[in-house]
This record gives C-alpha cells, structure tokens and sequence, in this order.
C-alpha cells in the first residue's frame, strides 16, 4: 500500500508570493490532516479536512487555506507568503474512524 | 496555547541502556496519546499509541506509561540501538478527532 505522497518535495519561494502544496492520502483514507513543522516549535496543527470538508482547525492566519477533493486528495495553499512562512509542512492521513494519523515525508518550503 | 509539551529537547544514552522521553499535557479532555520518530528529511514515522484507558502498553523494545492524574506520559527504549538516534514527538488527541496536537520534540542520542 502506498504512503501519503506530497508534492512538490522542495520549493523555493519569494515574499508575497503564493505557493500550493499537494497531498494524495493513504488509499482508502478520507481524513487528510496538515502540520507545519519549525525549528523548536514542533508540529502545529493547521487543519483537517473530512468527505471535502474542514472538520477542525489550528490557530493560523487567513492567509493559510486547504481544500480537499472527492477523491480524499488535499491541498493547502498559502498566500502573501512571509519569511516566517519557510518550514516543513507535512501531511498525514488516517482511515475513517481512525485516531492514528500517518505521515507523508513533507513538502519543504524556503520563503526568500 | 502548548497543550503538549515535551521538556527535554534532547537526550543521550548509551546503546543497550534504557531511554526515558517524557511528556506532559494539559487538556484533560485528550483521551488518545502517540509517540512518532522523525529522521531528518523524512516524515514523523507512528511509533507506538494508547488509550486512557491502559496505562501502559508495549511493542517490543518500545512501551508507554500514561499517568492519567498527573497528566503524563513516558516512552521508555529498552535496550536502546544507534538506530533510535532520532527525534521524538510526542501527542494527544480526543478519541476519533484527528485534531492532534504535538509536543516540540526530543532529540535522542543513542551512543555506541
């Protein structure tokens, strides 16, 4: 079974720009959660999309925004992009029901 | 608000002995708890889980302690492998949300 992908792997991006970060789900799984990961700040929590709807969601500005599709795939994007910005973010699915969440291998984002 | 919190942001141990990583959380009302490992450049891999209703349980090398009224839990490696040499999260959820909240991390060192 393949894992949760996400693309692009590395980007590269410049303030005030608006970047879109992809994610195709473990098959079978509909929940598709996505993390932003900084140094000494951990994972923090962005938001988790459900059936093509946002079922819970972190403490971030407007400007980060996701959506999902019928077929469970997701995307976040992020607009006026900020140094701050620059960071891991990861996305991680689970089966319905389920409470563990497994990870893709990250999409690394360089705002310049 | 850092409902997760992992105090040590780093830990050596010799190989063969035993690694403690803990953590502690605040929102009483997280019911589910994980541990995940995470090598540089590569995604948070789901190491071990439970349940607030166990207070312990184990996978091979690998257990968890939770210690519901003082709001702790414990991964314990015994023995440790230079192959653990990694960082740890820690987590909580309420059961059947995947709105999941991380700790910052703990970087294991395991020594040879």
């Amino acid at each position: 079974k393949a894992g949760v992908t996400q693309t692009p792997r590395y980007l590269i991006k410049t303030r005030g720009q608006q970047v879109t970060l992809s994610c195709s789900p473990i098959s079978g799984h509909r929940s598709v959660s996505w993390y932003q990961q900084t140094p000494g700040q951990g994972l923090q929590f962005l938001f988790e999309y459900f059936s093509e709807t946002q079922r819970n969601k972190g403490n971030f500005p407007g400007r980060f925004s996701g959506r999902q599709f019928s077929n469970s795939r997701s995307e976040m994007n992020v607009s006026t992009l900020e140094l701050g910005d620059s960071a891991l973010y990861l996305c991680a699915s689970s089966s319905t029901g389920g409470n563990t969440i497994y990870f893709g291998e990250g999409s690394w984002l360089t705002v310049v | 608000d850092q409902q997760v919190k992992q105090n040590s942001p780093s830990l050596s141990v010799q190989e063969g002995r035993i690694s403690i990583l803990n953590c502690d959380y605040t929102n009483s009302m997280f019911d589910y708890f994980l541990w995940y490992k995470k090598y540089p450049a590569e995604g948070p891999t789901f190491l071990i889980s439970i349940s607030s209703i166990k207070d312990k349980n184990e996978d091979g090398r690998f257990t968890v302690f939770l210690n519901k009224s003082a709001k702790h839990l414990s991964l314990h490696i015994v023995p440790s492998q230079p192959g653990d040499s990694a960082v740890y999260f820690c987590a909580a959820s309420i059961m059947n949300n995947n709105d999941m909240r991380f700790g910052a991390g703990t970087r294991l060192t395991v020594k040879p």
